[in-house]
């Protein structure tokens, strides 16, 4: 069967260090995968899209690896703060569908 | 840029009523907004696609008389419960596009918290 699978524990990080979150597919062959956050109460929002053919994307802090071998997606925060704080989703897509796969989301805790 | 608006952001009332959600893109032009239902701990889960101008494509399971779906304009969508029971209470999240392609990130709203009682 299809799925995608967020680590379903809280991650607990010390402030400081690099904090990685996990997406694993199995049975899809995405064209891209994207990553949000989602604070309580609130929307998600976009942080970073990756094609299959991308390794690696970086945004200020952040940075995500899409191994399509493996299955795989690698969000990590450097230098993490208190602020980031929140729970990250991975998303799957097609090219040829418009909608997105969602997995449940990994609520990442930063400690001060 | 490229904000969702939606309103309201909690209602709670009594079961049988019908509840309006609106979901607006304030600074963009939206042809595709997407509505998603999210329980505790859980992903997002699609209901229906909606389409400016025609109707709206739901999703396997999804009450479509149930979950009225509107797109009369490129920048509003609305969402009416009708006739909501207490297995209807839930988080409902709208999204919009804004811009064509089915990579292009969606800009979602800070979602409706519906209790029926």
């Amino acid at each position: 069967s299809q799925k995608i699978e967020q680590n379903s524990e809280a991650l607990n990080i010390q402030e400081g260090k690099t904090a990685t979150l996990t997406c694993n597919y199995t049975n899809y062959s995405p064209a891209y995968l994207q990553w949000y956050r989602q604070d309580p109460g609130r929307g998600p929002v976009f942080l970073l899209l990756i094609r299959e053919n991308e390794k690696e994307k970086r945004k200020e802090r952040l940075k995500v690896t899409f191994d399509t071998t493996l299955k795989q997606s690698l969000f990590h925060i450097t230098a993490s703060q208190p602020a980031d704080s929140a729970t990250y989703l991975c998303a799957l897509g097609m090219d040829s569908n418009y909608q997105l796969i969602w997995g449940a989301g990994t609520k990442l805790i930063i400690k001060p | 840029g490229a904000v969702v608006s939606q309103h309201p952001s909690w209602v709670i009332c009594k079961s049988g009523t019908s509840v309006k959600i609106e979901c607006r893109s304030l600074d963009f032009q939206a042809t595709t907004m997407f509505w998603y239902r999210q329980f505790p701990k859980q992903s997002l889960m699609l209901m229906a696609t909606s389409n400016e101008g025609s109707k709206a494509t739901y999703e396997q399971g999804v009450e479509k008389d149930k979950f009225l779906i509107n797109h009369a304009s490129l920048t509003l969508s609305t969402l009416t419960v009708t006739s909501a029971h207490p297995e209807d209470s839930s988080f409902y999240i709208c999204s919009a596009r804004e811009a064509p392609g089915s990579n292009q990130p969606q800009h979602f709203g800070d979602g409706t918290r519906l209790s029926i009682l």
